[in-house]
């Protein structure tokens, strides 16, 4: 089975613009869940997507944004970029179904987001 | 909300020792704790989960204990190479939470040969 994919791998962006970055989960997994990678903060949860709906979202402010397709595949939309949005951005997927909170989620590659 | 302190924060020991990382948790309703494993420029790679139904398991030479009682689970390595060399992160999630995993600070690991 193919793994977590993510794209795009790297991103330069300036202050003010907005980025778009993609998460294709494992096949079969139906739960999308988004992390930041910060040295100073760890891993932290932004939010997770599950049948095209937000299920769950963490501490993060409106400008993080996601949705999810109808095959799995979910995007997450970061506007008005700050410096302090420098980081790296994990998706991990899971089956989803069931008891959602103890199945194992499964990282991608990450994006790497640098603001300028 | 939960939060998941790790302990120590780097720790290096000579090949063929034994490793262990500790973390604590302060939601008493947290029930699943994975352990992840990241190497430099890779992506977070399940290594062991335990439930809270599980007071112990191992896979080969990985082990997790869990005390829920005292709210701390550990990570045990055993018989450490060069290649476990990595940062280890704990994790922990609730019912309440969903796929919500509250993660540790990490511990970076170096196994010298």
């Amino acid at each position: 089975k193919a793994g977590v994919t993510q794209t795009p791998r790297y991103l330069i962006k300036t202050r003010g613009q907005q980025v778009t970055l993609s998460c294709s989960p494992i096949s079969g997994h139906r739960s999308v869940s988004w992390y930041q990678q910060t040295p100073g903060q760890g891993l932290q949860f932004l939010f997770e997507y599950f049948s095209e709906t937000q299920r769950n979202k963490g501490n993060f402010p409106g400008r993080f944004s996601g949705r999810q397709f109808s095959n799995s595949r979910s995007e997450m939309n970061v506007s008005t970029l700050e410096l302090g949005d420098s980081a790296l951005y994990l998706c991990a997927s899971s089956l989803g179904t069931g008891s959602p909170s103890n199945q194992p989620q499964h990282f991608g590659d990450g994006t790497r987001l640098s603001i300028l | 909300g939960e939060n998941v302190e790790q302990h120590p924060s780097t720790l290096s020991v000579q090949e063929g020792d034994s490793a262990v990382i500790k973390c604590t948790y302060s939601d008493s309703a947290s029930n699943y704790f994975p352990w992840y494993k990241q190497e430099l420029g890779k992506r977070p790679q399940l290594i062991i989960d335990i439930r809270s139904n599980v007071g112990e398991k191992k896979d080969q030479r990985i082990a997790v204990t869990l005390n829920k009682t005292a709210k701390h689970f550990s990570l045990h390595i055993t018989e450490t190479q060069p290649e476990d060399s990595a940062v280890y992160f704990c994790a922990a999630s609730s019912y309440q939470a969903g796929t919500a995993l509250i993660f540790g600070k990490g511990t970076t690991l170096s196994v010298s040969s």
